[in-house]
């Protein structure tokens, strides 16, 4: 059964504080892998997508790794801000194109 | 480019009654993808689109849920008969031809009282 997982389920950070969210994944098989953000009452915004033949993406102060051996990616974001407070998603796909299997995610919160 | 659009935002329904949520994609996109997200759980996978045909829906549960995505218009996520256990956020997702990676829409809170 293809199962992702994230840890921690929730983490409040000062401002300003480099940070790492981890996302775990038991299929081998991975096609790609994203990372979004879901705000409070509100949809999902893309942050980072790896294609199974890269090791890393990077958008501004976001990056995003992935080890397909170990089956973990990883979000780092540096010098955090109260405005990168939401929950953190990331989803993987074996199937081709579509069929995301979703994390339940990691609860952000940075205090200014 | 609006995005993906998706209506109602939120969505109350009696036990018994039938919830319809609609799902207008990107402008030249033209597959489209419907995932829930109960409380406290992950999104989860529904069903998988393209204009006419439903090419995937093995999230979906076996009774009472239908989509469909016509010719013209938006797609449809209809729920017939709901119960409590269906509240949930139903999010829709859509992406061009061959391209990796969706843009999501904001998402319908369907509560049912």
């Amino acid at each position: 059964k293809q199962e992702v997982t994230q840890i921690p389920a929730a983490l409040s950070v000062p401002e300003g504080e480099n940070l790492v969210l981890n996302c775990s994944f038991t299929d081998s098989a991975i096609y790609n892998l994203q990372w979004f953000r879901q705000d409070p009452g509100k949809g999902l915004t893309s942050l980072l997508l790896i294609q199974s033949s890269q090791r890393e993406q990077t958008s501004g102060r976001l990056n995003a790794s992935l080890d397909k051996s170990s089956g973990r990616s990883t979000l780092y974001i540096a010098a955090s801000q109260p405005g990168d407070s939401a929950t953190y998603l990331c989803a993987e796909s074996t199937s081709g194109t579509y069929k995301y299997i979703f994390g339940t995610g990691t609860r952000l919160k940075v205090l200014a | 480019n609006a995005g993906v659009m998706q209506n109602p935002r939120h969505l109350v329904r009696r036990r018994g009654q039938e919830a319809r949520l609609r799902c207008s994609p990107m402008k030249g996109h033209s597959h489209v993808y419907w995932y829930r997200q109960l409380p406290e759980e992950g999104l989860k996978f529904m069903v998988y689109l393209q204009k006419e045909n439903i090419i995937d829906e093995s999230g979906m549960p076996k009774e009472r849920f239908s989509a469909e995505f016509p010719k013209e218009g938006p797609s449809i996520l209809r729920i017939q008969q709901v119960v409590r256990g269906d509240s949930a956020a139903y999010f829709c997702a859509s992406s061009p031809e061959g391209v990796t990676g969706y843009t999501f829409g904001s998402g319908t809170r369907l509560t049912v009282v």
